[in-house]
C-alpha cells in the first residue's frame, strides 16, 4: 500500500512569488493535514482538510491556503512568499484510531 | 492548550546501550500520545502511540514507551540501541476531538557511537 506522497521534493522560489505543494493521502483516507517544520520553530500544525472542506487551521496568516480535491488529494498554496517560509512542509493523512501518517515532505526554499 | 516538553535536545549513546528519551506533556485530561522518528531529510515515521489502557505500549523497531499520569510523562525506551536508530525523535500530543492536530515537542537528536 502506498503511503502519503508529496510533490515536489524540493522547490526554490523567490520572495514574493507563490508556491504550490501537493499531497496524495493513503488510499481510503479522507482527511489531509499540513504541518510546517521550520528551522528553530519545530513542527507546527498548519491546516486540516476533510471531505473537501477546511476544518481547522493553525496560527498562520491567510496567505497560507489550500484545498482538497474530490479524490482527497490536497494542495497547499503559499502566496507572497517570505524568507521565513523556508521550511519542510509535511502532509499527513488520517488513519484509523486517531493516528496520522506523514509523507516525506516538500522542502521549500525562498531566496 | 496542550504543550509538550522534550528536555533533552541531544543525546549520545553507544551502540548496544539502553536508551531513554524523555517527554513531558501538559494537558488537563489524558491526552493521546505519540512518538515519531525522523531520519535526516525524511518525513516522520510513527513509532508508537497511547490512547488508553495498558500504560506500557510497544512500538516498532523494538521501542516501547510508558505513560505515567502522575508525572505527566511518556518516555520512550529501547533496551539496546542500534546504529540505525540515529535520528531525531519527536513526542507529540493530541486531544480527544482533535487527535490529529498534534502538538509536537522540539525533538531530541540521537547520536549512536560505534
Amino acid at each position: 500500500e502506498a503511503g502519503v506522497t508529496q510533490s515536489p521534493t524540493h522547490l526554490i522560489k523567490t520572495r514574493g512569488q507563490q508556491a504550490t505543494l501537493r499531497c496524495s493521502p493513503i488510499s481510503g483516507h479522507t482527511s489531509v493535514y499540513w504541518y510546517q517544520q521550520a528551522l528553530g520553530l519545530g513542527l507546527q500544525f498548519l491546516l486540516w482538510y476533510d471531505e473537501g472542506e477546511e476544518r481547522n487551521r493553525g496560527n498562520f496568516p491567510p496567505r497560507f491556503s489550500g484545498r482538497q480535491f474530490p479524490n482527497y488529494s490536497s494542495e497547499l498554496n503559499v502566496n507572497a512568499l517570505e524568507l521565513e517560509d523556508s521550511a519542510l512542509y509535511l502532509c499527513a493523512s488520517d488513519g484509523s484510531g486517531n493516528t496520522i501518517y506523514f509523507g516525506e515532505g516538500s522542502w521549500l526554499t525562498v531566496v | 492548550a496542550q504543550s509538550v516538553t522534550q528536555p533533552d535536545i541531544h543525546i549520545t549513546v553507544s551502540e548496544g546501550a539502553s536508551l531513554e528519551l524523555r517527554c513531558n506533556y501538559s494537558y488537563g485530561a489524558t491526552p493521546y500520545l505519540f512518538w515519531y522518528v525522523q531520519s535526516p531529510g525524511q518525513g516522520l515515521q510513527l513509532l508508537l502511540k497511547y490512547f488508553s489502557g495498558d500504560t506500557l505500549v510497544q512500538g516498532i523497531k523494538g521501542f516501547e514507551a510508558e505513560f505515567k499520569r502522575s508525572q505527566s510523562s511518556f518516555n520512550l525506551r529501547k533496551p539496546s540501541v542500534h546504529w540505525s536508530d540515529a535520528a531525531e525523535y519527536f513526542c507529540a500530543v493530541g486531544t480527544p476531538g482533535s487527535a490529529r492536530q498534534l502538538t509536537f515537542g522540539s525533538g531530541t537528536q540521537l547520536t549512536v557511537l560505534p
